[in-house]
């Protein structure tokens, strides 16, 4: 089946740095999406791209949707200590057979001790 | 509005026993989906609906099975838990052909 490469798998932060991580894919997706889950709760979706090279931000968060509609990039600029959770991708292919979504396997963002 | 509803929150379970889990949703949303968090392994689809009386399997079905008797519930259920079932299990709904899916908060299982 279709699967998504996330990484990094985790990365520590300080505080006012910017953040990258990113999505591959070894099939192409009509539509991306970036997620963020904090601990206990659900993910809750940040920003959806819809088109091959889009570029879309959400506050300090700008996403990429590839152009070979293989990949994904997500960016946090300055980040601050609220940002710190786990960071999902994920792609979804419309009519296909299953019209739902490809996670990847997270990218777990902590504070720099 | 409070979004997608699940219950219990936590529940630990003895090998073998039963139960299930409810997904109750008022966004009217035609879709629905179960999945499972586990450490390392992201969210996985156990189940989905795309509609009333529809089910289908997702990627990770094996010991589990469903119903959508009604358009704002999803129920997932456990026949003879065995501990490799114990995760984290996420729902989702979205609308026809919608990217954004809505998440609940989840149930925390544990299967001794």
């Amino acid at each position: 089946g279709q699967q998504l490469n996330q990484s990094p798998q985790s990365m520590f932060i300080q505080e006012g740095e910017d953040v990258s991580m990113n999505c591959t894919s070894s099939s192409i997706f009509n539509t991306w999406l970036w997620y963020k889950q904090d601990p206990g709760e659900g993910p809750v979706l940040l920003i959806a791209l819809y088109k091959a090279g889009e570029l879309t931000s959400n506050g300090r968060l700008t996403a990429q949707f590839g152009i070979t509609r293989k990949d994904s990039f997500l960016n946090i600029s300055a980040s601050i200590p609220s940002d710190v959770g786990i960071y999902f991708c994920a792609g979804l292919n419309y009519g296909g057979s299953q019209g739902n979504l490809i996670f990847g396997k997270g990218t777990k963002l902590s504070v720099k001790p | 509005n409070a979004g997608v509803t699940q219950t219990p929150k936590f529940r630990v379970l003895k090998t073998g026993q039963s139960m299930t889990l409810l997904c109750a949703q008022d966004m009217n949303h035609e879709y629905m989906y179960w999945y499972r968090q586990d450490p390392g392994m992201g969210l996985r689809l156990i189940h989905y609906s795309v509609g009333e009386g529809t089910t289908a399997k997702g990627e990770v079905p094996d010991g589990y099975n469903v119903s959508r008797l009604k358009k704002q519930n999803f129920l997932l259920g456990l026949e003879s838990a065995a501990p490799s079932q114990t995760s984290v299990y996420f729902c989702a709904s979205s609308s026809r052909g919608g990217a954004g899916y809505t998440f609940g908060s989840g149930t925390r299982l544990t299967v001794v």
